[in-house]
């Protein structure tokens, strides 16, 4: 009964793969980001979907490519993956109109060699 | 647009006494301040938010305190015990900026027996 899931939760390869991130929440939230946490911890928005709408879209390279198939599922699919890739991203959700609260998943580890 | 300094970066604290974290924000249109703690190996969790209609709100052994005047927040744990030890981030958002969350880098306590 998890409410935000990833998977996978560790994901290693080379640079130049390309490689997707699958988030799912059963909150029933109308929206969902996604979110980069770097080694010195710092998060950083990366992009948000409200009901499978692209609401947000930070200055993000654009080999990455958010998808939302509906508003349950957020993924993001990474091109040409470079060393600076490296980082646990997060996804999130937050019920619309509400309270702000966002859920986070429990991450993915992301290391590019 | 908002930028969230946050201080200290790390905090050892003996079982039993009190920890304090601040945080200031730029952006005098900011009106919602959550904290969120992350665990090891974990997501970010909300713990206690407060919004700019009120001064302080408090949550059993937590406690947050917000001076829209000088732009600061601070977030106040009393009795710490050793589970308290983790990564808190603070994060100021606008309201109708469909939850655009900035944090603060965040502050490792460590609380010790």
């Amino acid at each position: 009964d998890t409410a935000v899931s990833q998977t996978p939760k560790y994901l290693v390869t080379q640079m130049g793969n390309d490689k997707s991130i699958k988030c799912e929440q059963n909150l029933g939230h109308d929206t969902m980001y996604w979110y980069k946490q770097d080694s010195k911890k710092f998060l950083k928005i990366m992009f948000s979907y409200n009901n499978k709408e692209l609401i947000i879209n930070e200055t993000v390279p654009n080999r990455f490519s958010p998808k939302s198939p509906d508003k349950a599922h957020l993924n993001l699919h990474i091109n040409s993956l470079e060393l600076g890739d490296s980082a646990v991203y997060f996804c999130a959700s937050e019920p619309q109109g509400r309270s702000y609260e966002q859920y986070f998943g429990p991450g993915t580890r992301l290391t590019v060699t | 647009g908002e930028n969230v300094e946050q201080h200290p970066s790390t905090l050892s604290v003996q079982e039993g006494d009190s920890a304090v974290i601040k945080c200031t924000y730029s952006d005098s249109a900011s009106n919602y301040f959550p904290w969120y703690k992350q665990e090891l190996g974990k997501g970010p969790q909300l713990i206690i938010d407060i919004r700019s209609n009120v001064g302080e709100k408090k949550d059993q052994r937590i406690a947050v305190t917000l001076n829209k005047t000088a732009k600061h927040f601070s977030l106040h744990i009393t009795e710490t015990q050793p589970e308290d030890s983790a990564v808190y981030f603070c994060a100021a958002s606008i309201r109708g900026s469909w939850g655009k969350l900035q944090f603060g880098a965040g502050t490792q306590v460590v609380v010790t027996p």
